[in-house]
């Protein structure tokens, strides 16, 4: 069955900090892998997007790292701001089928304290 | 800021009630979808389409019907409303002729449904 798993499920630092959210997946065929940050009440936004061959991708702040070996990505975030509280989801696409169907994790929340 | 809008951005209803979620995107994609978001739960593809008077159901059972009459327009209806339709009702558009590899999909901001 494709999965996404994510972790941790919500996260708090403080403004300034980094921190890492992790992402395993057992989606197959393999495509691509994005992370997308979804602010509350909005819909997501993707930030990074990595396929097979890739295995690190920056954004600005954001760096995201892909071992497809191990089917496990990271996406860190840097010198962190309030800005940044948001959902980050990580989100798998198959090259099985036309439709490039995704396959989506739950999400980290991410709360930026100040 | 993808050109993708859906009207309204909240609804709160009665039981029983026909509603319409509208979906538009000016970006030419060939491709859309509406996916069904609960609070801290992932997305769920309800429909999709490949383009002009294509509709397909997706992953997530849905009593609600789509029609893709123009390329840029995709509306969700719910001939009867429930209260275990509340939910957030997102649309997204991708497009066709790109690589699968790069077919992000871009997604509006969302319906919030409350259903009474």
């Amino acid at each position: 069955k494709n999965q996404v798993e994510q972790s941790p499920q919500s996260l708090i630092i403080l403004e300034g900090k980094n921190c890492t959210l992790q992402c395993n997946y057992t989606v197959s065929p393999f495509s691509n892998l994005r992370w997308y940050k979804q602010d509350t009440g909005r819909g997501p936004v993707s930030l990074t997007i990595m396929t097979f061959s890739e295995n690190t991708k920056s954004n600005g702040r954001y760096t995201a790292t892909l071992d497809a070996d191990t089917k496990q990505s990271s996406l860190h975030i840097t010198a962190s701001q309030l800005s940044d509280s948001a959902s980050y989801i990580c989100v798998v696409s198959d090259r099985g089928s036309t439709l490039g169907r995704l396959y989506f994790g739950r999400g980290t929340q991410l709360t930026v304290w100040p | 800021e993808a050109d993708i809008y859906q009207t309204p951005r909240y609804l709160v209803i009665g039981t029983g009630k026909k509603i319409t979620l509208e979906c538009s995107q000016t970006m030419g994609h060939d491709k859309m979808y509406w996916y069904q978001q609960d609070p801290g739960m992932e997305l769920h593809l309800i429909h999709y389409s490949y383009g002009v008077n294509s509709t397909e159901k997706g992953d997530l059972s849905s009593e609600s019907t789509v029609s893709r009459i123009r390329t840029e327009h995709f509306p969700l209806t719910l001939e009867s409303a429930r209260p275990s339709h509340t939910s957030q009702y997102l649309c997204a558009s991708s497009d066709g002729k790109a690589a699968p590899s790069h077919n992000e999909q871009f997604f509006g901001p969302g319906t919030r449904l409350t259903v009474l």
